[in-house]
């Protein structure tokens, strides 16, 4: 069974730092998805990572995929307030469908 | 263009009693799937459709049913509700075997069980 993992849970961090969220799965993927929920709102789409050594980046979020350590990063950069949410990682694990297995998600704080 | 959408936005039920819930896909995908989210986790995964077929379902009993039309939108039902029925419950598509595009998700449905 695929098993998704993030850390931290939970991050507080100041206005302008650069900080990393991890994401650990636990068995072989094709695809890695990385998504971002304010409270009570639905998911937003930030990347997908498609292949080992895969960087995307989009403003002050970039990601990176390293399939034979089963890891992904979201790094953040000059965090700002408007980065606070929840960020997860999903992973697909069998191609050509869309399961997704979510990891535990990381609540992002940003302090002015 | 719309992206996906899901009715109603919020439901409040009583313990044992049943719900629909509904999704339209985005326009030109063909594949819907549906997600659980209970307060404070990550999404769980509860069934897929592909050409009005469940292909793919985790670990949900059998109260949770679905179906496809031939326009591609879906429905969720679910059946004796139980308090911990209580959740988000978001719908994505996709177009099959398109592995390569975002998954988009729903503004989703957010039930409450009594």
């Amino acid at each position: 069974e695929l098993k998704v993992e993030q850390n931290p849970l939970f991050l507080s961090m100041q206005e302008g730092k650069n900080y990393t969220i991890y994401c650990n799965y636990s068995t072989t993927s094709d695809r890695l998805y990385w998504y971002r929920q304010d409270p009570g709102k639905s998911l937003e789409s930030l990347f997908v990572l498609l292949s080992n050594g895969a960087v995307k980046q989009e403003g002050r979020l970039m990601a990176s995929l390293d399939t034979k350590a089963r890891l992904s990063t979201l790094h953040i950069t000059a965090a700002v307030h408007d980065l606070s949410a929840t960020y997860f990682c999903a992973v697909v694990s069998n191609f050509g469908n869309e399961k997704l297995t979510f990891g535990t998600g990381t609540r992002l704080t940003i302090i002015p | 263009d719309a992206g996906v959408t899901q009715s109603p936005t919020h439901l409040i039920k009583t313990r044992g009693q049943q719900v629909t819930l509904r999704c339209s896909p985005k326009s030109g995908h063909d594949t819907v799937s549906w997600y659980q989210q209970a307060l404070g986790q990550g999404p769980q995964f509860i069934f897929q459709y592909y050409e009005e077929e469940e292909r793919q379902r985790g670990n949900f009993p059998d109260r949770f049913s679905g179906h496809q039309f031939p326009n591609y939108s879906s429905e969720l039902n679910v059946n004796a509700l139980l308090l911990g029925d209580s959740a988000l419950y978001l719908c994505a598509s996709s177009g099959w075997g398109a592995t390569n595009e975002k998954l988009f998700f729903g503004s989703g449905t957010q039930l409450s069980v009594l």
